[in-house]
């Protein structure tokens, strides 16, 4: 079945390096999603990609979505300890119009 | 605005006995979706209603899962009888379609640990 892998699974940074997720499609993708859990928390969404090559920021986060739609990343610039969480990714699953397969996430965590 | 609530958050539980999870979306969304998340399987979708009707439950992992929505502001997922590998972090996620091109607000969840 369609399968959403997530690189690198963990990623320790010092306070003010950068930090870059990656999503893997194994199908091509209408859209996708990135959410982020903070430590204890529930997942909580950041941003929507539909089109193909797209580029968007949110501050120091930049998303973007490749341009065979089975791919996207999200880099973070100067990390701060409030990044400090699992950024997860998240696309229709098999053509679904309402399920979502969901990355295993990337779990970052910020050395002050 | 209030969020997806969720009760209990926390439920350790002996195992063999019957656990319920509570859920209530939030107001005027039609999609409610609940999710078991673990450390070796990641975020998994148990099963999803549209407008207070069951519409897959495919990822329902056995007869001892069960999940109702008696109307649009209230589900529960119960597990009877529960086992120690149901410990889990149980979401309950709410949408206003359910569409995959929608954000999914998900409560703070239900924290289960069966001994």
């Amino acid at each position: 079945g369609q399968q959403v892998m997530q690189i690198p699974q963990y990623q320790h940074v010092q306070e003010g390096e950068d930090f870059t997720t990656y999503c893997n499609s194994s199908t091509t993708l209408s859209n996708i999603q990135w959410y982020k859990q903070r430590p204890g928390g529930h997942p909580v969404f950041l941003i929507q990609l539909v089109k193909s090559g797209e580029v968007k920021k949110q501050k120091r986060l930049t998303f973007q979505f490749g341009e065979a739609k089975k791919n996207s990343s999200l880099h973070i610039t100067a990390t701060q300890t409030t990044d400090v969480g699992t950024y997860f990714c998240a696309g229709p699953r098999g053509g679904s119009n309402y399920k979502l397969t969901f990355g295993k996430g990337t779990l970052l965590t910020v050395n002050p | 605005d209030a969020g997806v609530i969720q009760s209990p958050r926390h439920e350790v539980t002996e195992m063999g006995q019957e656990v319920t999870l509570r859920c209530k979306p939030i107001s005027g969304h039609n999609s409610l979706f609940w999710y078991r998340q673990t450390m070796m399987r990641g975020l998994e979708l148990l099963i999803y209603f549209n407008n207070n009707v069951p519409i897959d439950d495919s990822g329902m992992p056995e007869d001892r899962f069960s999940a109702k929505m008696p109307n649009a502001s209230f589900s529960t997922l119960k597990i009877q009888p529960s086992e120690p590998r149901d410990s889990a972090v149980y979401f309950c996620a709410s949408s206003p379609r359910g569409t995959v091109q929608e954000t999914q607000y998900f409560g703070p969840g239900t924290r289960l640990l069966v001994l």
